[in-house]
């Protein structure tokens, strides 16, 4: 059973471009989630996605949209990039939506420098 | 609305002595707690959860935290700490009734000293 893997683990951007960052699923999960974490800040949460479809999003503005496959990997593009848009995104996967009972599995995260 | 607070952004001990993260929530249900720990250049680890059944919560790790509603904390103990204990910890709180929505705290680091 892989876990969760992120790519790129690196990536360094300039203002008012675009990126995108994959991440895969672990293994039977159709769940998956993306958080950005600042420097000295706890994850917080960007949006999530169920079987393809958006199922929550936090306070994040429309520049930051994602896409589900059908094999459950997932894909979260940000555009217009702005210089606080510098952090670890993280993506994690579940089994069914992440209650209580359903434990979230993340990912290395990918470290994204906007210059 | 829920929160999270961690009392201490960094907390420092020797080998061998009880480790103690803080961690105070708000919610306005019944709340699922969780604890995280982050290891550099790895993905979040889930430590324990608390989902309304034991106040007392044995995690990986000899890790436990106590859900005291009447204090609304969630705080995170180890009777003796080790090296490789020192990580970023979080503290989660979700509401199942607002769609499960996740609210990490901010962290504490764990520094320890031999």
């Amino acid at each position: 059973e892989t876990g969760v893997t992120q790519s790129p683990t690196h990536l360094i951007k300039t203002r008012g471009q675009q990126v995108t960052l994959r991440c895969s699923s672990q293994s039977g999960h159709n769940t998956v989630s993306w958080y950005q974490q600042a420097l000295g800040q706890g994850p917080q949460f960007i949006f999530q996605y169920y079987r393809e479809e958006e199922n929550g999003r936090g306070n994040f503005p429309p520049r930051f949209s994602g896409l589900q496959f059908p094999n459950y990997s997932s894909e979260l593009n940000v555009n217009a990039l702005e210089l606080d848009d510098s952090a670890l995104y993280l993506c994690a996967s579940s089994l069914d939506r992440p209650t209580s009972y359903n434990e979230q599995f993340f990912g290395p995260g990918t470290r994204l420098t906007v210059l | 609305a829920q929160s999270v607070t961690q009392l201490d952004s960094h907390v420092s001990v020797s080998e061998g002595t009880p480790v103690l993260l803080r961690c105070n929530y708000s919610s306005s249900y019944s709340p699922s707690l969780f604890w995280y720990v982050q290891h550099p250049n790895k993905g979040l680890q889930l430590l324990l959860k608390y989902t309304s059944a034991a106040t007392l919560v044995k995690g990986i790790n000899g890790f436990e935290a106590e859900f005291k509603k009447s204090e609304t904390s969630f705080h995170l103990t180890k009777p003796s700490a080790h090296m490789s204990d020192a990580a970023e910890y979080f503290c989660v709180v979700s509401d199942p009734g607002r769609d499960d929505k996740i609210i990490f705290g901010k962290g504490t680091r764990l520094h320890i000293l031999p």
